[in-house]
């Protein structure tokens, strides 16, 4: 079955500190993969997203790689900020299997000035 | 911008009761969708419906729950019979097409006392 693993968290950062969030996936087919970000009172939003082996996403400076070889989506970002607090969700989606979004447990990040 | 619209933001009821939540998708998108995440932990989906069906259903939308669309503007999600563990935010969720990019709602917190 589908299936995604993110690293636990919450991580908190010093502003213009490097971002890394952990992100593996198990999946049937070929999936796309995302990043969703959840700000404080509000609901998820897209982030970036790959739609096959090697695609790199990217949006707001972060970015993510997908890495079939090793299951990866890896999420970074090279100097955070402070509104970049937030919980990061990765996520597949399988068009062929079940057409939905399998959502992994979510990171909080927490970005102090 | 376009935005999925839910209401209420928060609904408090008695165990037992009927709850209904609300959402208006974005007008042009046809995959409509419900998630819900308990306090703390993962997203989880709930149900997608396009096509005026449901299309895939998760364990968790058993008899108690159900969906309608019932005017071509509004996606409702009803639960007949509360319990204490159906407390949770609800998100609502609309797309284009079958492709893994979600719009969400702010989301529906459900408190069942």
């Amino acid at each position: 079955g589908n299936s995604v693993t993110q690293m636990e968290g919450p991580v908190t950062l010093s502003e213009e500190a490097f971002l890394t969030i952990n992100c593996t996936y198990t999946a049937t087919g070929y999936p796309s993969l995302f990043w969703y970000v959840q700000y404080p009172g509000e609901g998820l939003q897209l982030l970036l997203k790959a739609t096959k082996a090697d695609d790199k996403g990217s949006n707001k400076g972060f970015e993510a790689t997908y890495r079939k070889e090793t299951t990866s989506f890896h999420l970074e970002k090279g100097s955070v900020q402070v509104s970049d607090s937030a919980v990061y969700f990765c996520a597949l989606f399988e068009q062929t299997g079940a057409n939905n979004l399998f959502f992994g447990t979510g990171t909080r990040l927490t970005v102090i000035p | 911008e376009p935005e999925v619209t839910q209401t209420p933001s928060h609904q408090v009821t008695q165990m037992g009761q009927e709850v209904i939540l609300r959402c208006v998708p974005i007008s042009n998108h046809l995959y409509f969708y419900w998630y819900r995440q308990i306090l703390g932990q993962k997203v989880e989906f709930l149900v997608s419906f396009y096509n005026n069906e449901i299309s895939e259903k998760s364990e968790i939308f058993d008899d108690q729950f159900s969906v309608e669309r019932p005017d071509g503007s509004n996606f409702t999600l009803k639960i007949r019979s509360t319990k204490l563990e159906d407390s949770a935010m609800y998100f609502c969720a609309s797309s284009v097409g079958s492709t893994g990019e979600l719009f969400f709602g702010e989301g529906s917190r459900l408190t069942v006392l």
